[in-house]
């Protein structure tokens, strides 16, 4: 079955530290990839994405995502949180034929 | 470039009342979206439309709610009659069909009491 996996439901990060979010897909091609950040009362805004060409992709506010054919991933990352990072965040596939697949979010919570 | 315009932001009806949300996508995009989200079952896709057409409705919960796309500028997600499971957030998005990336709209807060 085709789906789109965020296992961590809720990460804590220390600001200043490294943030890694993980996406695993299972369909049977590459499919276009996107990240996207939904803030507390507001609509989900896209991050980055990915077609093709270079692995790692560079979004907005300092995000980047790698993709890895082998993991079946596209693994999201920011060296240096900032508190302002605090949101959910959906991992997302595209198919052909305006097939859109969402994950279930993770949502992360930055400390002072 | 305005995105995705959604209205209302925030409605509050009573049980058994009509919601009408609207939504207009942005200019040129080909295929228009509606979702949900809550808690519970995270964002689910109610409807599409392609060129102003239901593609897939496949989510829509019931007959009680409804979809329309009259032109490529404007559609509309009526609920007759509400109940309070209903409520939720309403997102609308467009996608102009180019490499398949949606942009959503902010959101409509709908609370049926």
């Amino acid at each position: 079955a085709q789906s789109v996996t965020q296992p961590d439901i809720h990460i804590t990060v220390s600001e200043g530290a490294s943030l890694e979010l993980r996406c695993n897909y299972s369909y049977g091609a590459t499919p276009y990839l996107f990240w996207y950040v939904q803030s507390p009362g507001q609509g989900l805004q896209l991050l980055l994405k990915y077609f093709s060409g270079d692995t790692l992709v560079q979004g907005i506010k300092g995000f980047e995502a790698e993709f890895k054919r082998s993991q079946s991933s596209f693994n999201l990352r920011k060296p240096s949180v900032h508190w302002s990072d605090a949101a959910e965040y959906f991992c997302a596939v595209g198919l052909t034929g305006n097939q859109f697949y969402f994950g279930t979010g993770t949502s992360l919570t930055v400390i002072p | 470039d305005a995105g995705v315009i959604q209205s209302p932001r925030h409605e509050v009806t009573e049980m058994g009342q009509e919601v009408t949300l609207r939504c207009k996508p942005i200019s040129g995009h080909n295929s228009l979206f509606w979702y949900r989200q809550t808690m519970m079952r995270g964002l689910e896709l109610l409807i599409y439309f392609n060129n102003n057409v239901p593609i897939d409705d496949s989510g829509m919960p019931e007959d009680r709610f409804s979809a329309k796309m009259p032109n490529a500028s404007f559609s509309t997600l009526k609920i007759q009659p509400s109940e309070p499971r209903d409520s939720a957030v309403y997102f609308c998005a467009s996608d102009s069909g180019f490499r398949n990336t949606i942009y959503f709209g902010e959101g409509s807060w709908l609370t049926v009491v």
